[in-house]
C-alpha cells in the first residue's frame, strides 16, 4: 500500500517560515491535499490540489510539490499555526492515504 | 451554513456493535461524497471508506472491510458508519466528511464533523 511520510515535529520561531513535507514514491504525480488540525478539533482543509488555499484560509499556508515531495509552507508563523498537520493523496489503489502526521511548534 | 453533526459519544462493551451518525445540512446531500475517518487515541488519521449517498455504493478501507457498514437516509440527510463486533483497540474518534462532488474525480476533504467517540470497555 501507498506510505505517505512526515517529519514528527517541526519547531519554528514567530515570524519565520515553516517547512513540512510529505514524501512518497511519485508523489509529483498525485494531488496532494494538506489538514491542519489542533487539539480537540476536527481538521481542517488549509491546501487542497497541492497548492490552492481553500476560502477563509491565509495567503501565509502556500503548497508545492516535488517528484517525490510535497511541501506545505507557512510563512510568518503565528502562535495559532501551533497544530498538527496532515498530507494527503489519492492513491491508484482506490483508497485515501494519510500522513503520519507533524506537529508544529511554535518557539 | 454548510455543516455535518454527528451522534453523540458511545460506550460499548468487547463484541458489541455501534452505530454512528452523520447529519449534513446547508447543501445537497446526495451531490457529494462522504468520508469516514478514524483517530486513535494520539494517533493520526486513517480513512475507513466512503459512500456515495446517491446510489449507495461503497468502498472500504481493505484494512476495514467485512468490518464496517456504510449506509444512509437520503430522505432524512443523513450517513450512518457501523462498527461490529468491537474490540477495545477499536476505541477513538471517529469523524464524517464531505468529499467531492458526485460525479467526479477524487477530491479533498472540505467540511467534517466534529467527531464522535466510541469507547470500548468491559
Amino acid at each position: 500500500s501507498y506510505v505517505l511520510t512526515q517529519p514528527p515535529s517541526v519547531s519554528v520561531a514567530p515570524g519565520k517560515t515553516a517547512r513540512i513535507t510529505c514524501g512518497g514514491n511519485d508523489i509529483g504525480t498525485k494531488s496532494v491535499h494538506w489538514y491542519q488540525q489542533k487539539p480537540g478539533q476536527a481538521p481542517l482543509l488549509v491546501i487542497y490540489y497541492h497548492s490552492d488555499r481553500p476560502s477563509g484560509i491565509p495567503e501565509r499556508f502556500s503548497g508545492s510539490k516535488s517528484a517525490n515531495t510535497a511541501t506545505l509552507t507557512i510563512s510568518r508563523v503565528e502562535a495559532g499555526d501551533e497544530a498538527t498537520y496532515y498530507c494527503q493523496v489519492w492513491d491508484s489503489s482506490s483508497e485515501w492515504v494519510f500522513g503520519g502526521g507533524t506537529k508544529l511548534t511554535v518557539l | 451554513q454548510v455543516q455535518l453533526v454527528q451522534s453523540g459519544a458511545e460506550v460499548k462493551k468487547p463484541g458489541a456493535s455501534v452505530r454512528v451518525s452523520c447529519k449534513a445540512s446547508g447543501y445537497t446531500f446526495t451531490a457529494y461524497y462522504i468520508h469516514w475517518v478514524r483517530q486513535a487515541p494520539g494517533q493520526g488519521l486513517e480513512w475507513m471508506g466512503w459512500i456515495n449517498p446517491t446510489s449507495g455504493d461503497t468502498i472500504s478501507a481493505q484494512k476495514f472491510q467485512g468490518w464496517v457498514t456504510m449506509t444512509r437516509d437520503t430522505s432524512i440527510g443523513t450517513a450512518y458508519l457501523d462498527l461490529n463486533r468491537l474490540k477495545s483497540d477499536d476505541s477513538a474518534l471517529y469523524y464524517c466528511a464531505r468529499g467531492g462532488m458526485i460525479p467526479g474525480a477524487p477530491d479533498a476533504f472540505d467540511i467534517w464533523g466534529q467527531g464522535t467517540v466510541v469507547t470500548v470497555s468491559s
